[in-house]
């Protein structure tokens, strides 16, 4: 079984600024994904990114990119040019094959105009 | 479809009653997810198929909650004699086998909300 922590309840960041969102995760398998979703006030939970641990390369989406430090467990996401649209909650996520999707426990962003 | 149907968006019911919720997978996603998301909460899993089967059930939180899946496709989460700890949104989710085996997508969820 897996473990994800986001130790950031709520984080805010200006219009057109850089924000960081931190997550550590857990697991006892090799071979696992890693991902960011982002939860508007519309409930639906949408995907922003991911990476495949066995990927040395960090993923990047646009204004999107993750920081992961395999051996640190650590998969933070940077959010670029941050736009009011971004405004959600934001969940990180790990799973291996076969199994469950892990989520931490969210943290709640707010762009400031 | 073109996405995880999910009826009904919103169900009121009074404590005692039994209610059913449905989730219509991708079409040809053999494997389907239910959560559970209470106010202001992250996911709680709650079960996982894998075809018509169901090789981890164990985060259904008692007996009164169980959930079938039939033809590999649409899925039933049904609890009985609703309890209001149970008022939460239910959120299911499907994905493909093979290459994106482990991506999620997820349909915009139940409201439950039980009196």
């Amino acid at each position: 079984a897996q473990t994800v922590t986001q130790s950031q309840p709520e984080m805010s960041v200006q219009e057109a600024e850089t924000v960081t969102l931190s997550c550590t995760y857990d697991t006892s398998e090799s071979d696992y994904y890693l991902f960011w979703y982002k939860q508007p006030p519309s409930r639906q939970m949408i995907l922003v990114i991911r990476q495949e641990a066995y990927k040395q390369q960090n993923a990047t989406e646009n204004r999107f990119s993750v920081n992961f430090q395999k051996a640190a467990k650590s998969f933070s996401l940077k959010i670029s040019d941050s736009q009011l649209g971004d405004a959600a909650m934001y969940f990180c996520a790990c799973k291996t094959s076969g199994s469950r999707l892990t989520f931490g426990e969210g943290t709640q962003l707010t762009v400031n105009p | 479809g073109a996405g995880v149907s999910q009826s009904p968006s919103n169900k009121v019911t009074e404590k005692g009653k039994d209610v059913e919720l449905r989730c219509d997978p991708i079409s040809g996603h053999t494997a389907l997810y239910w959560y559970r998301q209470s106010l202001g909460q992250g996911l709680e899993f709650l079960i996982y198929f894998q075809g018509n089967s169901a090789p981890d059930k164990s985060g259904l939180p008692s007996d009164r909650f169980s959930a079938e899946r039939t033809g590999g496709s649409v899925s039933t989460l049904t609890i009985q004699r609703t309890q209001q700890e149970d008022s939460a949104v239910y959120l299911c989710a499907s994905s493909r086998s093979g290459l994106g085996a482990n991506v999620l997508t997820f349909g915009a969820g139940s409201r439950l909300t039980v009196l």
